[in-house]
């Protein structure tokens, strides 16, 4: 039943390592995003997938990187893992805009800890 | 750039009062979404305003959009305990993107 998934829920490793976060949508959306919520809620976005081509790239370190196999599928690796990568990130996904909208609906969030 | 911006941040209420959370945005857009965000959850959806003069409602929740004063307003009637979370606002930039206010933590007190 669950709309949009993600894996694992939490995440705590140590600096250095390499990560990854997984995502799955059942909406039937072409559109797919990775945001990151900070300690203090401000959420961001980093990147979007549309029918799984990269459409929104924002200013983030080399070290994220995303990949989207599928329509339904939406990847998050992160390298050489930094303290300020500490946050919670969300999945979601839409409709194409012009299919009258950009309402998006989110994944549970990964709270990922790097010590 | 679109900036978004609410007030107040906080917000402590009394059961049973009225009060409006205002979200002012910096550009020219006719998409407005408000979300919920319950204490470690995720973000629900609450209000798909997109077009001027918008006026959505829900149960104790009223939200309405203003584009020529880009400002959208969300209402609460009467509050009640359960309403406790924190509300976002989020305006489509025109080019796919949501860029999201700072949110707006509500507390409703007995």
């Amino acid at each position: 039943d669950t709309a949009v998934s993600q894996t694992p829920k939490y995440l705590v490793t140590q600096m250095g390592n390499d990560k990854s976060i997984k995502c799955e949508q059942n909406l039937g959306h072409d559109t797919m995003y990775w945001y990151k919520q900070d300690s203090k809620k401000f959420l961001k976005i980093m990147f979007s997938y549309n029918n799984k081509e990269l459409i929104i790239n924002e200013t983030v370190p080399n070290r994220f990187s995303p990949k989207s196999p599928d329509k339904a599928h939406l990847n998050l690796h992160i390298n050489s893992l930094e303290l300020g990568d500490s946050a919670v990130y969300f999945c979601a996904s839409s409709r194409t805009r012009l299919a009258g909208g950009n309402e998006q609906f989110f994944g549970p969030g990964t709270r990922l800890t790097v010590l | 750039e679109l900036k978004v911006e609410q007030n107040p941040l906080f917000l402590s209420m009394q059961e049973g009062k009225n009060y409006t959370i205002y979200c002012n945005y910096s550009t020219t857009s006719d998409r407005l979404y408000w979300y919920r965000q319950d204490p470690g959850k995720s973000l629900e959806s609450l209000f798909v305003l997109l077009s001027n003069g918008a006026v959505k409602q829900e149960g104790r929740l009223m939200a309405s959009l203003d584009t020529k004063a880009r400002l959208s307003t969300l209402h609460i009637t009467a509050a009640v305990h359960d309403l406790s979370a924190t509300y976002f606002c989020a305006v489509d930039n025109q080019g796919g993107k949501l860029i999201f206010g700072q949110g707006t933590e509500l507390s409703v007190k007995p």
